[in-house]
């Protein structure tokens, strides 16, 4: 199947900093998507973003489909912006998804 | 539903017992996933119906796991006979045939 690795696996900033996280994939993909696992355990869809770029807030993602990375954009960082990033992805004829490890990521005040 | 539902939150058990896993799609999406989250990774894939039809089981990991949707809306997932190694977040998400999925808020099962 599809192989995900995303870097860093971890992550540690100052409020107000900026960083990028990293996501390859192993072969060609119809889905991708950007997630936050906040500290409660909630899944929230930050991008659907299988191509392109996208930009929501201090968020952005650009998908590079033909190279097999995404890049998730985190500006301005603030504290509620910790938890784990998870970035997925799918080939098939539906949206099953494969998960990478994540990034964990603390920002401290 | 304005998002996808899930019950029980939280479940604790006893090994041997059976659970029920209950999940409620976002109204008007076909398609319906299970994964398992275990502590510190990513979640993994174990079923997927496309409304009432299980299109892919391969990620149910024994005999003891078996999802329905019968009416092609809500979806049980059950697990015969709990162990230990069970215990993990059971998460659910909904689709439309093709495209983004949203997840509901999990079932965190402990197996005693």
């Amino acid at each position: 199947g599809i192989q995900v690795e995303q870097s860093p696996p971890d992550l540690i900033l100052q409020e107000g900093a900026n960083s990028t996280l990293r996501c390859n994939f192993s072969d060609s993909v119809n889905n991708l998507q950007w997630f936050h696992q906040n500290p409660w355990g909630q899944l929230i869809n930050l991008f659907y973003i299988p191509s392109g770029t996208k930009q929501n807030g201090r968020l952005s993602a650009t998908t590079v489909a033909t190279e097999r990375y995404s890049l998730l954009y985190i500006s301005s960082s603030q504290t509620t912006d910790s938890g784990v990033y998870f970035c997925a992805v799918g080939n098939s004829g539906y949206s099953t998804l494969t998960f990478g490890k994540g990034t964990m990521l603390l920002v401290s005040p | 539903g304005a998002g996808v539902s899930q019950s029980p939150r939280y479940k604790v058990t006893k090994r041997g017992q059976d659970v029920a896993l209950r999940c409620d799609p976002i109204s008007g999406h076909v398609s319906l996933y299970w994964y398992r989250q275990a502590l510190g990774q990513g979640p993994e894939f174990l079923t997927y119906f496309n409304y009432e039809a299980q299109q892919d089981k391969s990620g149910l990991p024994n005999d003891r796991f078996s999802a329905e949707r019968p009416e092609g809306s809500i979806s049980t997932l059950t697990i015969q006979r709990t162990e230990q190694r069970d215990s993990a977040m059971y998460r659910c998400a909904s689709s439309l045939v093709i495209g983004e999925l949203f997840f509901g808020e999990g079932s965190r099962l402990t197996v005693l």
